[in-house]
C-alpha cells in the first residue's frame, strides 16, 4: 500500500507570492490533516478535511487555506507569503475524521517551503 | 485548549543506556496519546499509541510508554538504546471526547545515542 505522498518536496518562493501544496492520502483514507513544522514553533495543526469539508481549523491566519477533492486528495494554499511561512508542511491521512481506537494518522514526507 | 510539554529538549546517551522521555499534557477530558519518531531525513512514524485499557503500552522497536492519568503524563521508555534510535521524538495528544482528529504535539526531544 502506497504511503502519503506530497508534492513538490521542495519549493522556493519570494515574499508576496502564493503557493499551492498537494497531498495524496493513503488509498481508502478520507481524512487529510495539514501541519506546519518549524524549529521555533514545532508541529502545529493547520486544518483537517473530510469528505471535501473542512472539519477543524488551527490558529493560523486566513492566508492559509485548503481544499479536498472527491478522491480525497488535498491541496493547501498560502497567499501573500511571508518570511515566517518558511517551514516543513506535513500532510497526514487517516481513515476517518473522528479520533478513536483505530484512527492513526500517517504522515507524508512533507514539502519544504523556503520564502526569500 | 490542549497542550503538550516535553521537558527534555536534547538527550545524549551511550548505547545500552536506559531511556525515559517525559511528556505531560493539559486536557480535562478523555485523551488519546501518541509518541511519534522522526529519524533524520525520514517521515514522522508512529511508535506507539494509547486509547484506553492497560496504561502500559508497547510499541515498535522495544519502546513502551506508561499513561499515568493522575499526573497527566505519558512517558516514553526503552531499557537499552541503540545508535539507530538517534532521532527526534514527539509526544502528541488528541481529544477523545471531542472527536477531533487533529493532533497537538510537544516541541520534541532530540535523542543522540553515542556508539
Amino acid at each position: 500500500k502506497a504511503g502519503v505522498t506530497q508534492t513538490p518536496r521542495y519549493l522556493i518562493k519570494t515574499r508576496g507570492q502564493q503557493v499551492t501544496l498537494s497531498c495524496s492520502p493513503i488509498s481508502g483514507h478520507r481524512s487529510v490533516s495539514w501541519y506546519q513544522q518549524t524549529p521555533g514553533q514545532g508541529l502545529q495543526f493547520l486544518f483537517e478535511y473530510f469528505s471535501e469539508t473542512q472539519r477543524n481549523k488551527g490558529n493560523f491566519p486566513g492566508r492559509f487555506s485548503g481544499r479536498q477533492f472527491s478522491n480525497s486528495r488535498s491541496e493547501m494554499n498560502v497567499s501573500t507569503l511571508e518570511l515566517g511561512d518558511s517551514a516543513l508542511y506535513l500532510c497526514a491521512s487517516s481513515l476517518a475524521a473522528l479520533s478513536g481506537r483505530n484512527n492513526e494518522q500517517f504522515f507524508g514526507p512533507g514539502t519544504r517551503l523556503t520564502v526569500l | 485548549a490542549q497542550s503538550v510539554s516535553q521537558h527534555n529538549h536534547h538527550v545524549i546517551l551511550s548505547e545500552a543506556a536506559s531511556l525515559e522521555l517525559g511528556c505531560n499534557y493539559s486536557y480535562g477530558g478523555t485523551v488519546n496519546l501518541f509518541w511519534y519518531v522522526q529519524y533524520p531525513g525520514q517521515h514522522l512514524q508512529l511508535l506507539l499509541k494509547y486509547f484506553s485499557g492497560d496504561p502500559l503500552v508497547k510499541g515498535i522497536k522495544g519502546f513502551e510508554a506508561e499513561f499515568i492519568k493522575s499526573k497527566f503524563s505519558f512517558n516514553l521508555r526503552k531499557p537499552s538504546v541503540q545508535w539507530s534510535d538517534t532521532a527526534e521524538y514527539f509526544c502528541a495528544v488528541n481529544g477523545g471526547t471531542t472527536g477531533a482528529n487533529n493532533l497537538f504535539f510537544g516541541t520534541g526531544t532530540r535523542l543522540t545515542v553515542i556508539p
